[in-house]
């Protein structure tokens, strides 16, 4: 069975740091393509970050380039997401998801991120 | 602002066929495959149709997918209570660098 487990989220304040990571068990992790997808309190979903399964090819949404860096630790099974200068719009649950089909075909349940001073 | 445009709410009766559609470009659904995706309010979301048009095991044959162009659409047939959520569409943007995209979701509610 497919796990995703996210873990790191909390509370921030404005200009602050946090990393995420995501525990992966039930897939064989090196050969799938992983994604950070967030959705802040009652609003949709919106993709943040992909990875490709070597760490070749990495691609961020243009509201997160130059803050957020995905990465990955293929001996662990873990995915990561560190961001920095964070701020009010940045306050949402993050989403690990494994990319299958092309797009995210599991989904993790959550980390919830708050920017609050 | 979303990229790929959905109706912000769908809504149909028991047993009805109700469709909700997703449109985009040419840098975005016009070029690449489209995925589909159920929120139940409170839970992750849970895909539904991948590749413009597959089913995963376990998806009643009830949801079907299309795309035409640069515009995708699912479809429900016999409408169920328990299809009562947000669905998205998804699908990757090539125009500048390399982005995946949402659709702003649509809340089905069944009468």
């Amino acid at each position: 069975e497919v796990q995703l487990v996210e873990s790191g989220g909390g509370l921030v304040k404005p200009g602050g740091s946090l990393r995420l990571s995501c525990a992966a068990s039930g897939f064989t992790f090196t050969s799938y393509n992983m994604e950070w997808v967030r959705q802040a309190p009652g609003k949709g979903l919106e993709w943040v970050s992909s990875i490709s399964s070597s760490s070749s090819y990495i691609y961020y949404a243009d509201s997160v380039k130059g803050r957020f860096t995905i990465s990955r630790d293929n001996a662990k099974n873990s995915l990561y997401l560190q961001m920095n200068g964070l701020g009010a719009e940045d306050t949402a649950l993050y989403y690990c998801a494994r990319e299958g089909w092309d797009l995210p075909d599991y989904w993790g349940q959550g980390t919830l991120v708050t920017v609050s001073s | 602002q979303s990229v790929l445009t959905q109706p912000p709410s769908a809504s149909g009766t028991p047993g009805q066929r109700v469709t909700i559609s997703c449109s985009g470009s040419s840098s975005n659904i016009g070029n690449n495959y489209v995925n589909w995706y159920q929120q139940v309010p409170g839970t992750a979301p849970k895909l539904l149709i991948y590749r413009n048009n597959q089913r995963p095991s376990g998806v009643p044959d009830r949801f079907s997918g299309s795309k035409s162009g640069t515009s995708a659409s699912l479809a429900i047939s016999g409408v169920r209570s328990e299809d009562e959520a947000d669905y998205y569409c998804a699908t990757w943007d090539d125009s500048l660098s390399r982005q995946g995209v949402f659709g702003g979701g649509t809340k089905l509610t069944v009468l």
